[in-house]
């Protein structure tokens, strides 16, 4: 089974801080992504990753950066946190199935920022 | 604008009743649709998928149709169960040469015994 792990279930913050959070996949799949998921917004895509050292900004990456040193791992840097991302973060791989990306979720980091 | 609805944001049904759910999208012209299961404090899980080519795709009690013309595709659970009871995501794949897909925002289905 496909594995997508992150480092922290819960993590609190203070604003200004500068937060990393993990992500490692088991899977050798060439794509990885990070979403933050809201209520009544749905997922939201923040940067995603076709390979390493690539790196390709979503719909909402102001605020945030991320890093892929090695294919299995990807992660997504808040510089300076805000209590507007205090939120749920879920990071997910794919790999090519047939022609099409299913995807693979880690259990999510729900973040406060106080 | 892109954009995809589910529906409504709740369903609540009775068990062994069959659940359907609606996912309708504009602007876009997906290759692919996609519906993922996801229970609360829990990363989606993906179901199945269907391709533009296909009216219909089933697996166990699941069954998902896909309307190009409509622009909408259908989520069917027959003999609901109580451990049906999640938030369902439909997913459009294709909407751009790169391997991103966009995520409706979910509705969450209730089975009452």
């Amino acid at each position: 089974d496909v594995k997508v792990t992150q480092s922290s279930r819960y993590l609190v913050k203070r604003t200004g801080e500068k937060v990393f959070l993990e992500c490692v996949q088991d899977m050798d799949h060439e794509n990885m992504f990070w979403y933050r998921q809201d209520p009544g917004l749905g997922l939201r895509l923040i940067y995603f990753s076709y390979d390493v050292k690539m790196k390709e900004k979503g719909d909402i990456p102001e605020g945030y950066s991320v890093s892929r040193e090695k294919k299995e791992r990807f992660s997504l840097i808040l510089e300076s946190a805000s209590t507007n991302q205090t939120s749920m973060y879920l990071c997910a791989s794919s790999f090519l199935s047939g022609n099409s990306y299913e995807q693979y979720f880690g259990p999510g980091t729900r973040l406060t920022v106080t | 604008s892109q954009k995809i609805e589910q529906n409504s944001e709740a369903l609540n049904i009775q068990e062994g009743k069959t659940a359907t759910l609606t996912c309708n999208y504009t602007n876009y012209s997906p290759a692919y649709l996609q519906w993922y299961r996801q229970d609360p404090g829990r990363g989606p899980v993906f179901l199945l998928l269907i391709r533009e080519n296909e009216k219909e795709k089933r697996k166990e009690r699941l069954k998902v149709t896909f309307d190009t013309t409509l622009k909408q595709s259908l989520f069917h659970i027959t003999a609901s169960q109580p451990a049906d009871s999640a938030t369902y995501l439909c997913a459009l794949d294709g909407y751009s040469s790169a391997s991103k897909i966009i995520f409706g925002s979910g509705t969450r289905l209730s089975i009452r015994p």
